[in-house]
This record gives C-alpha cells, sequence and structure tokens, in this order.
C-alpha cells in the first residue's frame, strides 16, 4: 500500500445521507481512480482522474461524484447514500496512462449503508 | 460483452504442487493483461503484465502466466505453491481506456 492512504477505513451510515471517502497519495503520480469492490463482480470502476480537476465516469458512476483540487488528493462522495452502495471501495494510483502501467491500490474503506 | 471471465470461483492445491489460476479474455486487437493479487482485509497488490513480447511472462514471488493468443488466456502459474500463497487473484483486461477485472478466484493452498 505504498503511498496510498484511504480515509475514513470503515463507516456505518443510513440511507439518504452523504459520504465523502478520502484518498491520499505521496507518490506524486498522475492517475488517481476510485473502484468498488463486490462479490461476483471484481472491482468496477467508479469515477477516475488524470490530472487536478479532470475527471471522467467509469462504469458504475451514477449516485458518485468526485474531486481533485490538489494532485495529492481525490474525494469520492455519495451524495445520498442508499443500501446498494454497501461496498468495499478502493482508491488506486497510476503514474502514467493504464495502457502501460500497474496500478498500485490503497488499502481500502469499508462502507455498510444502514 | 464480458471482457474477461475466471471461470473458477475457487481452486485448492496441496503445498508443494503446480498450480494454475484460469483466465480468459475476449477484447479486440492485441490485449493489454495483468495478474494482481489480494490478501485478506488489504487492497490489491500487481503480480505481473502482459503487454507485447514474450507470451510467458514472469513476475513477483515466482509467479509466472503464459499468454495464448489462439485460446485467448492468460492463466497465471507457479510451479510450487506455498501456504502463504492463498488469496484471492484478480485478472484484468485493458479495454478501450480502463482496466476491467474479472469476478476473481480464490486460491487455497493446503499443507
Amino acid at each position: 500500500d505504498a503511498g496510498i492512504t484511504q480515509s475514513p477505513r470503515h463507516k456505518v451510515t443510513e440511507t439518504g445521507t452523504p459520504v465523502t471517502l478520502r484518498c491520499h497519495q505521496t507518490e506524486n503520480h498522475r492517475y488517481m481512480y476510485w473502484y468498488r469492490q463486490d462479490p461476483g463482480h471484481g472491482l468496477r470502476l467508479i469515477h477516475y482522474s488524470y490530472g487536478v480537476k479532470d475527471t471522467d465516469k467509469g462504469e458504475v458512476s451514477d449516485g458518485y461524484s468526485v474531486s481533485r483540487s490538489k494532485t495529492e488528493d481525490f474525494l469520492l462522495t455519495l451524495e445520498s447514500a442508499t443500501s446498494s452502495q454497501t461496498s468495499v471501495y478502493f482508491c488506486a494510483i497510476s503514474e502514467r496512462d493504464q495502457y502501460y502501467n500497474e496500478q498500485f491500490f490503497g488499502p481500502g474503506t469499508r462502507l455498510t449503508v444502514l | 460483452a464480458q471482457s474477461v471471465a475466471q471461470p473458477e470461483d475457487q481452486v485448492n492445491v496441496a503445498e508443494g504442487n503446480p498450480l494454475t489460476v484460469k483466465c480468459t479474455y475476449s477484447v479486440s486487437g492485441n490485449p493489454y493483461l495483468f495478474w494482481y493479487v489480494q490478501y485478506p482485509n488489504r487492497g490489491l497488490q500487481f503480480l505481473l503484465k502482459y503487454i507485447t513480447g514474450d507470451n510467458l511472462v514472469k513476475g513477483s514471488y515466482g509467479f509466472e502466466a503464459e499468454f495464448n493468443k489462439s485460446q485467448t488466456s492468460f492463466h497465471l502459474k507457479k510451479p510450487s505453491a506455498l501456504v502463504s500463497d492463498s488469496a484471492l487473484y484478480f485478472c484484468a483486461v485493458v479495454r478501450g481506456n480502463k482496466l476491467v477485472f474479472g469476478a476473481g478466484t480464490i486460491l487455497r493452498v493446503k499443507s
């Protein structure tokens, strides 16, 4: 988990409340990603960023928004949490475009929406 | 259509025996393929990748993978399994400009 931290590591919240997850990196990598991991689905891309203030949608972006105001921080916001968003969320970073480079993953955040 | 498939939910192998974790892909053109491993309560760790060149790719912890274009496969292998290899393994392929993961295969190595 070199150089990547996620906060909080665990969170329990109620349906309808907003939730923000934070990813912080010390590697100065340009690309940052948010995934969710669910049994039987592997990891699915929610949003990604290719630079400060440059973001794009992934495969499962509905109900999520992101922001990146600094190279080192990438925030994921659940605007109004639903039970279907109960999952483990992983942040990843990559030095260059993922065509060529592997991604490095944070330790994950376990989110439970009641 | 599914871009990457891992046909086995779980693979069981005895310590010291060879192991294989299967992966098939379905993307057009030349694929970029990856293997990652996830230990309990941890993030994914990169094992190896195939971009081009030699079909046999060597990676971390003694793992290797063989790219087979005719069978559209990229199976992960290790000659002698260790109990510490027990983990969840993910195959992934680049589709468009994004990485798409398989559902994962649990590897259990018993002593």
